[in-house]
């Protein structure tokens, strides 16, 4: 079945520029979760959406940082006036949101800052 | 604060040969573990998992072992390919909850099988 999916795949982009990455979760996942990765590193939590409870943002580096989830199932995340700190890999996963189901991730967007 | 702590960034092992990979958590609260394997260029993939009233749970050439008492988790992979080579995460659930959902990712081993 489809997993989750992410776009774009890659994104290049100039400092000060605002770029939109995308997150397709599985079907019927009602929880979805925003990491980054750095090169080498662990996964850094962004933010969590789970129903139609209020997201926790907890995890987002700064106000240059949001994200949207619509009607329940794809999320954008937005990054404004991008710096050359945040090229990273961005990760989304989504899962059943029970207290024992795991997450399932998409192959993330490898943002690049230049 | 508490977290999840890999006890080997890199591990070697012979093509055929099994591997354990070890991960130690100290909070005690957690009671959900997750096993993650994350190819070059991929997204986590996930392994296998198991609650914390179970000490052992078996997939498909994998096996986790959950140590409560000294608060270990371990991965076991048996007659390791070139396909296993990759990194490993394991991830923790707080029963509380909390930022993250509770969920709390350790850095990652990297498994590399020599032929």
């Amino acid at each position: 079945g489809a997993g989750v999916s992410q776009s774009p795949s890659n994104k290049v982009t100039e400092k000060g520029k605002d770029v939109e990455l995308r997150c397709d979760p599985i079907s019927g996942h009602t929880a979805l979760y925003w990491y980054r990765q750095s090169l080498g590193q662990g996964l850094e939590f962004l933010i969590y959406f789970q129903g139609n409870s209020a997201p926790d943002k907890s995890g987002l580096p700064s106000d240059r940082f949001s994200a949207e989830r619509t009607g329940g199932s794809v999320s954008t995340l937005t990054i404004q006036r991008t710096q050359q700190e945040d090229s990273a890999v961005y990760l989304c996963a989504s899962s059943l949101a029970l207290g024992y189901s795991p997450l399932h991730f998409g192959n993330g967007t490898r943002l690049t800052v230049t | 604060g508490e977290s999840v702590g890999l006890h080997l960034p890199t591990l070697s092992v012979q093509e055929g040969d099994n591997s354990i990979i070890n991960c130690a958590y100290s909070n005690s609260a957690s009671d959900y573990f997750i096993w993650y394997k994350q190819e070059s260029g991929k997204g986590p993939q996930f392994i296998i998992d198991i609650r914390s009233n179970m000490d052992k749970r078996q997939g498909q050439r994998v096996t986790v072992l959950l140590n409560k008492t000294v608060k270990h988790l371990s991965l076991q992979i048996a007659a390791t390919q070139p396909g296993d080579s990759a990194v490993y995460f394991c991830a923790e659930k707080n029963r509380s909850g909390g930022g993250a959902d509770g969920l709390t990712f350790g850095k990652g081993t990297h498994l590399i099988i020599q032929p």
